[in-house]
């Protein structure tokens, strides 16, 4: 079953730091890029970042730069985002996503959950 | 990176053929074919409907459709049903090497 596992939301206060990790199941993840997204209470999807299939690559959204970090562990099968100087405005469900393909921010064909980060 | 922009809401009769645009500019829509299509219903992960303008994943409804004309994508969803209700959200890949998801529009089946 294809399958992604969000984990590490909480609540953090601003300024403050977290990381979300996300795993992956059912598919060949090393062959894939990979995306977070996210979506505050009640407000539409916002593209956070992407990362190559063997993460040769990365982008990142305007308002995260420099401050988030996608990152991925192939051998394991995880898919992690390093959240720092976080705001309240960082409120959101982030989801795991990810892409048909493996170097592209192409589509979105498999969506995790999501884990809530709250800044507060 | 601003949002692509939808309409905030569109609504049509059970039965009916009902389209969203989705409008950009020439660095984002008008210049890729990586345009995608998502519908999220209340408290749900969205779901992939169409990608790369016009292509549908496998198991996707024949009544979804995608097309692109310059700057603007549109999804038309033809003989409405009930459970087509939901929020829709575009997207497109960008040549900043980013990605941007539209507005979103709320459909609402009359």
């Amino acid at each position: 079953q294809v399958q992604l596992v969000e984990s590490g939301g909480g609540v953090v206060q601003p300024g403050g730091s977290l990381r979300v990790s996300c795993a992956a199941s059912g598919f060949s993840f090393r062959s894939y890029g990979a995306h977070w997204v996210r979506q505050a209470p009640g407000k539409g999807l916002e593209w956070v970042s992407f990362i190559r299939y063997d993460g040769s690559e990365k982008y990142y959204s305007d308002s995260v730069k420099g401050r988030f970090a996608i990152s991925r562990d192939n051998s394991k099968n995880i898919l992690y985002l390093q959240m720092n100087s976080l705001r309240v405005e960082d409120t959101a469900v982030y989801y795991c996503v990810k892409d048909r393909s493996f170097g592209t921010p192409r589509a979105f064909d498999i969506w995790g959950q999501g884990t809530m980060v709250t800044v507060s | 990176q601003s949002a692509l922009t939808q309409p905030a809401s569109v609504s049509g009769s059970p039965g009916q053929s009902i389209t969203i645009s989705c409008t950009g500019t020439s660095n984002d829509v008008g210049g890729y074919n990586y345009i995608s299509w998502y519908q999220q219903h209340p408290d749900k992960v969205p779901k992939l409907i169409i990608y790369d303008i016009s292509d549908r994943p496998s198991g996707i409804s024949n009544r979804f459709s995608g097309s692109k004309s310059g700057n603007t994508a549109s999804l038309t969803i033809s003989g409405l049903q009930a459970e087509d209700e939901a929020e829709y959200y575009c997207y497109s890949y960008t040549g900043s090497r980013t990605g941007v998801f539209g507005t979103g529009t709320k459909v609402t089946v009359l």
